[in-house]
C-alpha cells in the first residue's frame, strides 16, 4: 500500500533560523495536504497541493509540490516561538483515503 | 458552530473492559474519520464512514468496531480493550474525500492497563 514518509522526525532550531521538512510518498499523488499540530492540540489544516511543481506561501510558509508528485516540502522562514507543534504531510491517491506522513517535531529556542 | 466534538477527553479503562467514543460534527459532513496517534507514526486510519448508515475499514480497523446511524455522529467503539489500544484518538470530518480538508475534533487519551 501507499507509503508516506517524513524527514527529519526532530528538528530543533534557534528563533530566527530557518526550517524544512521533506515528505515522500512510495507512490505517485493526485494531491497533497499539510497539517501542524500544536502539542497537546489536534491537527489543524494548513494547505493543499494539486498540481505538478506548484509552490505556495502563506506568510512565511512555503510549500511546495514535486514535478514527480511524489513529495513535497515546507519550508519555514524566520522561525518564532509560535511555529513550535508537529508538521504533517498526508498523500491523497484518487479514489482512496489520506495516508498521514509520521510527522516532523519542531522545536524553537527563544 | 462547535465543529467536531469527541467525548469523553480521558478515560482509563482495565484490560478486558469495553466503552465507546463519541464524535459529532455539525458542519454537515459526508465523511467522517477515526484516527488513532502513536508516538512516531503519525495518524492512523482506524474506520471511516462515507455517509449516514454506512462503515468502511482502515488501515488499523482490528478491535475496533463503529456505526454512524446519524450524519452528524460517528460511535468508536472498543469491545474488549486491550494495552495495545493505549494511544490518542482523533476523529475528523470532511465534505468529501480527495480535496476536501479534514477537520479533527480535539482528541480523546486513552489508556488501558
Amino acid at each position: 500500500g501507499q507509503q508516506v514518509m517524513q524527514i527529519p522526525q526532530y528538528q530543533h532550531v534557534q528563533e530566527g533560523e530557518d526550517f524544512t521538512t521533506y515528505c515522500n510518498s512510495s507512490t505517485t499523488l493526485s494531491n497533497i495536504q499539510w497539517y501542524k499540530q500544536r502539542p497537546g492540540g489536534h491537527p489543524v489544516f494548513l494547505i493543499q497541493l494539486v498540481k505538478s511543481g506548484e509552490v505556495k506561501k502563506q506568510k512565511r510558509l512555503t510549500f511546495q509540490f514535486g514535478e514527480a508528485k511524489k513529495n513535497s516540502s515546507l519550508h519555514i522562514t524566520a522561525t518564532q516561538t509560535t511555529d513550535v507543534g508537529t508538521y504533517f504531510c498526508a498523500g491523497h491517491n484518487y479514489g482512496q483515503n489520506f495516508v498521514f506522513g509520521p510527522g516532523t517535531r519542531l522545536s524553537v529556542l527563544p | 458552530n462547535a465543529g467536531v466534538t469527541q467525548t469523553p477527553k480521558f478515560r482509563v479503562l482495565k484490560t478486558g473492559q469495553s466503552m465507546t467514543l463519541l464524535c459529532a460534527q455539525d458542519m454537515n459532513h459526508e465523511y467522517m474519520y477515526w484516527y488513532r496517534q502513536d508516538p512516531g507514526m503519525g495518524l492512523r486510519l482506524i474506520h471511516y464512514s462515507v455517509g449516514e448508515g454506512t462503515t468502511a475499514k482502515g488501515e488499523v480497523p482490528d478491535g475496533y468496531n463503529v456505526s454512524r446511524l446519524k450524519k452528524q455522529n460517528f460511535l468508536l467503539g472498543l469491545e474488549s480493550a486491550a494495552p495495545s489500544q493505549t494511544s490518542v484518538y482523533f476523529c475528523a470530518s470532511s465534505y468529501y474525500r480527495g480535496t476536501y480538508e479534514q477537520y479533527f475534533g480535539p482528541g480523546t487519551r486513552l489508556t488501558v492497563t
